[in-house]
């Protein structure tokens, strides 16, 4: 199964961006890259999906490298509501959730 | 607020004992998926139901069983409890079985002793 390998954790200040890497060099050519993020005492949040072309939305921006062998989720201006766990997954076309992997994300630390 | 619910927030029970999970979807989805979040597995899916039929079975155990009913709420039922089963369970819906975003509830925290 494809999995997805992220940093254990992160630092940001307020108001700057955040960059927030994954790699998934097992990657097929049908998954798709999604992020969710959760925050403390709540359940994982929708934050946004891709394929292959970069994806904007009024969350964040998600950048997929052109091998697809990594992408980056961008936070333009990091807020203390955005610390969180984020989880980079991938979610195959075929619609098999045995592999819907979360895995063990990056939590976020946003520094006012 | 996804618009998903989840009762009860807190269960606390006893080894050996069996307690239900109930899950109320946001309105007009069809599927509901069931997850589990302890400290050393993180989150991981248990199974999806899609219009009262069950699609896809993740790590789910034995002991373990779910259903969706014709109103499209879901319970999870657990039995012969064990201390590791004490976990966050999530409850997640979508529009459909294929859904890019599914929308997850606040969760049930439950504690074996």
């Amino acid at each position: 199964d494809a999995k997805t390998t992220q940093p254990n954790s992160m630092e940001s200040n307020e108001e700057e961006p955040v960059h927030l890497p994954c790699n998934h060099s097992t990657i097929s050519g049908t998954d798709y890259i999604h992020w969710y993020r959760q925050l403390p005492s709540q359940g994982p949040e929708y934050v946004i999906h891709g394929l292959t072309s970069n994806v904007n939305n009024r969350m964040a921006s998600l950048a997929i490298a052109e091998d697809r062998k990594s992408s980056t989720l961008i936070l333009h201006r990091a807020t203390l509501r955005d610390a969180a766990v984020y989880y980079c997954i991938l979610r195959p076309l075929e619609n098999n959730f045995n592999k819907f992997y979360f895995g063990s994300g990056t939590k976020l630390n946003v520094k006012p | 607020d996804s618009g998903v619910t989840q009762t009860p927030k807190h269960l606390i029970t006893a080894t050996g004992q069996r307690v239900t999970l109930r899950c109320s979807p946001r309105s007009g989805d069809l599927s509901v998926y069931w997850y589990q979040q302890s400290l050393d597995q993180g989150l991981q899916f248990l199974i999806h139901y899609y219009n009262g039929e069950e699609r896809a079975k993740g790590n789910i155990l034995e002991r373990f069983s779910a259903q969706q009913f014709p109103d499209l709420h879901s319970e999870l039922n657990l039995s012969s409890l064990e201390l590791g089963d004490s976990a966050l369970y999530f409850c997640a819906s979508s529009v459909r079985a294929g859904e890019e975003t599914q929308y997850f509830g606040p969760g049930t925290r439950l504690l074996v002793l």
